[in-house]
Protein backbone atom coordinates (compact mmCIF):
# COMPACT_ATOMS: atom_id res chain seq x y z
CA UNK A 1 0.00 0.00 0.00
CA UNK A 2 0.85 3.90 -0.66
CA UNK A 3 2.74 5.14 2.31
CA UNK A 4 4.46 8.40 2.91
CA UNK A 5 6.64 9.49 5.92
CA UNK A 6 8.51 12.37 7.48
CA UNK A 7 11.91 11.81 8.72
CA UNK A 8 10.39 13.21 12.19
CA UNK A 9 7.72 13.70 14.24
CA UNK A 10 9.56 17.03 15.68
CA UNK A 11 13.04 19.01 15.00
CA UNK A 12 14.09 21.78 16.60
CA UNK A 13 17.22 23.89 15.55
CA UNK A 14 18.74 27.39 16.18
CA UNK A 15 18.10 30.22 14.72
CA UNK A 16 19.96 31.27 12.08
CA UNK A 17 20.52 27.22 10.85
CA UNK A 18 18.96 25.62 8.03
CA UNK A 19 16.53 23.60 8.53
CA UNK A 20 16.10 20.32 7.06
CA UNK A 21 12.93 18.05 6.70
CA UNK A 22 12.30 15.30 4.76
CA UNK A 23 9.30 13.09 3.06
CA UNK A 24 9.88 9.59 1.85
CA UNK A 25 7.13 7.84 0.01
CA UNK A 26 6.86 4.27 -1.21
CA UNK A 27 4.20 2.45 -4.44
CA UNK A 28 4.12 5.99 -5.86
CA UNK A 29 4.64 7.81 -8.75
CA UNK A 30 3.52 11.26 -7.93
CA UNK A 31 2.93 14.04 -10.77
CA UNK A 32 4.32 16.60 -8.52
CA UNK A 33 4.76 17.01 -4.64
CA UNK A 34 3.74 20.05 -2.26
CA UNK A 35 5.02 21.46 0.79
CA UNK A 36 2.65 22.96 3.60
CA UNK A 37 2.87 25.05 6.64
CA UNK A 38 0.40 24.84 9.03
CA UNK A 39 0.08 26.53 12.42
CA UNK A 40 -2.12 25.20 15.63
CA UNK A 41 -5.66 25.53 15.02
CA UNK A 42 -5.34 26.71 11.22
CA UNK A 43 -5.19 25.70 8.30
CA UNK A 44 -2.86 24.12 6.06
CA UNK A 45 -0.46 26.83 3.69
CA UNK A 46 0.91 26.20 0.53
CA UNK A 47 4.69 26.53 0.05
CA UNK A 48 5.97 25.26 -2.65
CA UNK A 49 4.83 22.79 -5.35
CA UNK A 50 7.57 20.70 -7.69
CA UNK A 51 6.87 18.52 -10.39
CA UNK A 52 8.23 14.98 -10.94
CA UNK A 53 10.54 16.41 -14.10
CA UNK A 54 12.10 19.23 -11.58
CA UNK A 55 14.89 18.55 -9.79
CA UNK A 56 14.99 21.39 -7.67
CA UNK A 57 13.00 24.78 -6.89
CA UNK A 58 12.92 27.57 -4.58
CA UNK A 59 11.22 30.72 -3.10
CA UNK A 60 13.07 33.22 -0.83
CA UNK A 61 14.57 30.91 2.16
CA UNK A 62 12.73 27.74 0.99
CA UNK A 63 14.03 25.23 -1.13
CA UNK A 64 12.63 21.65 -2.27
CA UNK A 65 14.19 18.53 -3.93
CA UNK A 66 12.57 15.90 -5.79
CA UNK A 67 14.46 12.36 -6.14
CA UNK A 68 11.90 10.18 -7.70
CA UNK A 69 14.72 7.79 -8.07
CA UNK A 70 15.09 7.62 -4.12
CA UNK A 71 11.30 8.73 -3.89
CA UNK A 72 11.92 11.66 -1.34
CA UNK A 73 11.60 14.85 -1.18
CA UNK A 74 13.94 17.36 0.51
CA UNK A 75 12.66 20.77 2.34
CA UNK A 76 14.98 23.44 3.67
CA UNK A 77 14.49 26.53 5.22
CA UNK A 78 17.96 28.58 5.62
CA UNK A 79 18.84 31.43 8.23
CA UNK A 80 16.05 29.61 10.16
CA UNK A 81 13.74 32.41 12.10
CA UNK A 82 11.55 31.42 15.59
CA UNK A 83 8.88 32.40 13.39
CA UNK A 84 9.33 29.57 11.11
CA UNK A 85 8.24 26.94 13.95
CA UNK A 86 5.35 25.43 12.55
CA UNK A 87 4.09 22.22 11.25
CA UNK A 88 5.70 21.34 7.71
CA UNK A 89 3.25 19.08 6.00
CA UNK A 90 4.61 17.22 2.33
CA UNK A 91 1.51 15.67 0.38
CA UNK A 92 1.46 14.07 -2.97
CA UNK A 93 -0.76 13.57 -5.55
CA UNK A 94 -2.12 10.23 -6.13
CA UNK A 95 -4.38 9.58 -8.91
CA UNK A 96 -7.11 6.92 -8.33
CA UNK A 97 -7.21 3.99 -10.35
CA UNK A 98 -10.87 4.57 -11.04
CA UNK A 99 -10.66 7.59 -13.49
CA UNK A 100 -8.73 10.38 -14.18
CA UNK A 101 -9.73 12.66 -10.36
CA UNK A 102 -6.77 13.48 -8.52
CA UNK A 103 -6.24 13.87 -4.63
CA UNK A 104 -3.61 15.12 -1.90
CA UNK A 105 -2.12 12.87 0.62
CA UNK A 106 -0.54 14.21 3.79
CA UNK A 107 2.55 12.81 5.51
CA UNK A 108 1.73 12.94 9.34
CA UNK A 109 3.93 16.40 9.39
CA UNK A 110 7.47 17.59 10.71
CA UNK A 111 7.16 19.84 14.07
CA UNK A 112 9.52 22.65 13.55
CA UNK A 113 10.72 24.88 16.48
CA UNK A 114 13.62 27.25 15.82
CA UNK A 115 14.75 28.20 18.68
CA UNK A 116 16.24 31.98 19.34
CA UNK B 1 -9.52 37.70 -2.95
CA UNK B 2 -7.49 34.31 -2.02
CA UNK B 3 -9.13 33.61 1.22
CA UNK B 4 -11.60 30.76 1.75
CA UNK B 5 -13.76 31.27 4.71
CA UNK B 6 -15.50 28.75 6.94
CA UNK B 7 -18.25 28.94 9.34
CA UNK B 8 -18.73 28.56 12.14
CA UNK B 9 -15.51 28.77 13.29
CA UNK B 10 -16.32 26.52 16.48
CA UNK B 11 -19.26 24.06 16.68
CA UNK B 12 -20.40 22.00 19.68
CA UNK B 13 -23.26 19.57 19.24
CA UNK B 14 -25.48 16.34 20.56
CA UNK B 15 -25.02 13.54 18.96
CA UNK B 16 -29.00 13.99 17.77
CA UNK B 17 -28.75 17.36 16.30
CA UNK B 18 -28.75 18.38 13.16
CA UNK B 19 -25.92 21.12 12.28
CA UNK B 20 -24.21 22.61 8.88
CA UNK B 21 -20.76 23.40 7.97
CA UNK B 22 -20.53 26.30 5.72
CA UNK B 23 -17.35 27.31 3.48
CA UNK B 24 -16.95 30.04 0.74
CA UNK B 25 -14.54 31.42 -1.92
CA UNK B 26 -14.27 33.75 -4.54
CA UNK B 27 -11.19 32.63 -6.53
CA UNK B 28 -13.41 31.02 -9.35
CA UNK B 29 -11.52 27.62 -8.37
CA UNK B 30 -14.14 24.65 -9.46
CA UNK B 31 -12.65 22.29 -7.13
CA UNK B 32 -13.80 22.04 -3.55
CA UNK B 33 -12.38 19.63 -0.59
CA UNK B 34 -13.81 18.55 2.92
CA UNK B 35 -11.06 17.18 5.29
CA UNK B 36 -10.97 15.84 8.96
CA UNK B 37 -8.14 16.75 11.06
CA UNK B 38 -7.91 14.88 14.09
CA UNK B 39 -5.34 16.27 16.58
CA UNK B 40 -0.95 16.16 15.70
CA UNK B 41 -2.30 14.42 12.61
CA UNK B 42 -2.58 15.25 8.95
CA UNK B 43 -5.48 16.32 7.02
CA UNK B 44 -7.79 13.16 5.82
CA UNK B 45 -9.60 13.81 2.40
CA UNK B 46 -13.14 13.21 2.79
CA UNK B 47 -14.64 15.06 -0.64
CA UNK B 48 -13.83 16.41 -3.35
CA UNK B 49 -16.25 18.28 -5.81
CA UNK B 50 -15.44 19.23 -9.31
CA UNK B 51 -17.56 21.49 -11.29
CA UNK B 52 -20.33 21.64 -8.27
CA UNK B 53 -20.72 17.51 -8.57
CA UNK B 54 -19.19 14.99 -6.18
CA UNK B 55 -16.57 13.10 -7.46
CA UNK B 56 -14.68 11.43 -4.91
CA UNK B 57 -16.21 9.91 -1.58
CA UNK B 58 -13.43 8.49 0.58
CA UNK B 59 -16.07 6.28 2.38
CA UNK B 60 -17.12 8.71 4.41
CA UNK B 61 -20.25 7.32 6.49
CA UNK B 62 -23.94 8.78 5.41
CA UNK B 63 -24.14 11.40 8.73
CA UNK B 64 -21.91 13.55 7.00
CA UNK B 65 -23.23 14.84 3.60
CA UNK B 66 -21.89 16.99 1.31
CA UNK B 67 -23.48 19.89 -0.69
CA UNK B 68 -22.15 22.15 -3.51
CA UNK B 69 -24.99 24.32 -4.20
CA UNK B 70 -22.88 26.57 -6.37
CA UNK B 71 -19.29 27.45 -7.76
CA UNK B 72 -18.53 29.59 -4.75
CA UNK B 73 -20.21 27.55 -1.52
CA UNK B 74 -19.61 23.90 -0.16
CA UNK B 75 -21.31 22.95 2.59
CA UNK B 76 -21.13 19.71 4.93
CA UNK B 77 -24.49 18.11 6.92
CA UNK B 78 -24.39 16.40 9.62
CA UNK B 79 -26.61 14.34 11.42
CA UNK B 80 -26.48 11.68 13.88
CA UNK B 81 -22.48 12.10 14.54
CA UNK B 82 -20.52 10.42 17.07
CA UNK B 83 -17.95 12.00 19.87
CA UNK B 84 -15.06 10.11 17.26
CA UNK B 85 -16.15 12.74 15.06
CA UNK B 86 -14.79 15.52 17.27
CA UNK B 87 -11.85 17.04 15.09
CA UNK B 88 -11.09 20.20 12.66
CA UNK B 89 -12.97 20.00 9.80
CA UNK B 90 -11.20 22.08 7.30
CA UNK B 91 -12.54 23.38 3.09
CA UNK B 92 -10.29 24.07 0.54
CA UNK B 93 -9.89 24.71 -2.93
CA UNK B 94 -7.86 24.78 -6.19
CA UNK B 95 -8.40 25.10 -9.86
CA UNK B 96 -8.94 22.63 -12.51
CA UNK B 97 -6.99 22.11 -15.87
CA UNK B 98 -9.13 22.14 -18.77
CA UNK B 99 -9.49 18.41 -18.43
CA UNK B 100 -10.58 18.75 -14.55
CA UNK B 101 -7.80 17.73 -12.84
CA UNK B 102 -6.03 19.62 -10.22
CA UNK B 103 -2.72 19.82 -10.20
CA UNK B 104 -2.53 22.86 -8.57
CA UNK B 105 -1.95 23.95 -4.52
CA UNK B 106 -5.13 23.97 -2.54
CA UNK B 107 -6.15 26.79 -0.70
CA UNK B 108 -7.31 25.67 2.84
CA UNK B 109 -9.56 27.67 5.25
CA UNK B 110 -9.11 28.24 8.93
CA UNK B 111 -11.43 25.39 9.76
CA UNK B 112 -14.07 24.44 12.06
CA UNK B 113 -13.86 22.86 15.32
CA UNK B 114 -16.40 20.67 15.72
CA UNK B 115 -16.67 18.62 19.24
CA UNK B 116 -19.80 16.17 19.58
CA UNK B 117 -20.68 15.53 22.70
Amino acid sequence: SQKIEQNSEALNIQEGKTATLTCNYTNYSPAYLQWYRQDPGRGPVFLLLIRENEKEKRKERLKVTFDTTLKQSLFHITASQPADSATYLCALDMKRSSGSARQLTFGSGTQLTVLP
Amino acid sequence: DTEVTQTPKHLVMGMTNKKSLKCEQHMGHRAMYWYKQKAKKPPELMFVYSYEKLSINESVPSRFSPECPNSSLLNLHLHALQPEDSALYLCASSQLTSGGVSYNEQFFGPGTRLTVL
